[in-house]
């Protein structure tokens, strides 16, 4: 079952945060972070093992909820150089991470 | 070693045409694996690699594709007989043993006319 995310476009001005989410009907074991620039690769940000784990990558933190079935990313003082697609992974199968289910991806605009 | 590099980066072809990708990964991983990646979509996984042996393929993968990885380093992916709903970006990833994140490569887009 895919995850959800929400929402499916974020427009911001430089300095302002957003958050992104990802939750799923299925259960989470854990959720891989990525972000993907036009026309590049995907790039790993993080990824939560556990339920209630918060990381941070500069000024980009996560927390999952594995009771509630989501993730969630925080950008905070965005920069221009957030600008790209978020995409949440989640395992196909517990215990299996090489093979994860994505996403449809949050857009996010950073302007000056 | 500049990281996963995929070849062609872009790819045009008729419908009914062979074609085939081609994925060199970061030298020390020693799983590969191959996406698809259409507009407005997450990646989709398609198969994987451990070393030379393809352990995991999607039923997305119909008989019309192959992969391989013979010396357990570079690898391809080949669609035949290429249809217009195969027109899609190709990721190749690879990773550490036992390693949770994945190095992407810019990907090969396909367009089928």
């Amino acid at each position: 079952q895919q995850p959800v995310q929400s929402p499916q476009a974020v427009i911001l001005r430089e300095g302002e945060d957003a958050v992104i989410n990802c939750s799923s009907s299925k259960a989470l074991y854990s959720v891989h972070w990525y972000r993907q620039k036009h026309g590049e690769a995907p790039v790993f940000l993080m990824i939560l093992l556990k339920g209630g784990e918060q990381k941070g990558h500069e000024k980009i933190s996560a927390s999952f909820n594995e009771k509630k079935q989501q993730s969630s990313l925080y950008l905070t003082a965005s920069q221009l150089s957030y600008s790209g697609t978020y995409f949440c992974g989640t395992p196909i199968n517990a215990g299996n991470n090489r093979k994860l289910i994505w996403g449809l991806g949050t857009s996010l605009a950073v302007n000056p | 070693d500049t990281g996963v590099s995929q070849d062609p980066r872009h790819k045009i072809t008729k419908r009914g045409q062979n074609v085939t990708f081609r994925c060199d990964p970061i030298s020390e991983h020693n799983r590969l694996y191959w996406y698809r990646q259409t507009l407005g979509q997450g990646p989709e996984f398609l198969t994987y690699f451990q070393n030379e042996a393809q352990l995991e393929k999607s039923r997305l993968l119909s008989d019309r594709f192959s992969a391989e990885r013979p010396k357990g380093s570079f690898s391809t992916l080949e669609i035949q007989r290429t249809e217009q709903g195969d027109s899609a970006m190709y990721l190749c990833a690879s990773s550490f043993p036992g390693a949770n994140v994945l190095t992407f490569g810019a990907g090969s887009r396909l367009t089928v006319l």
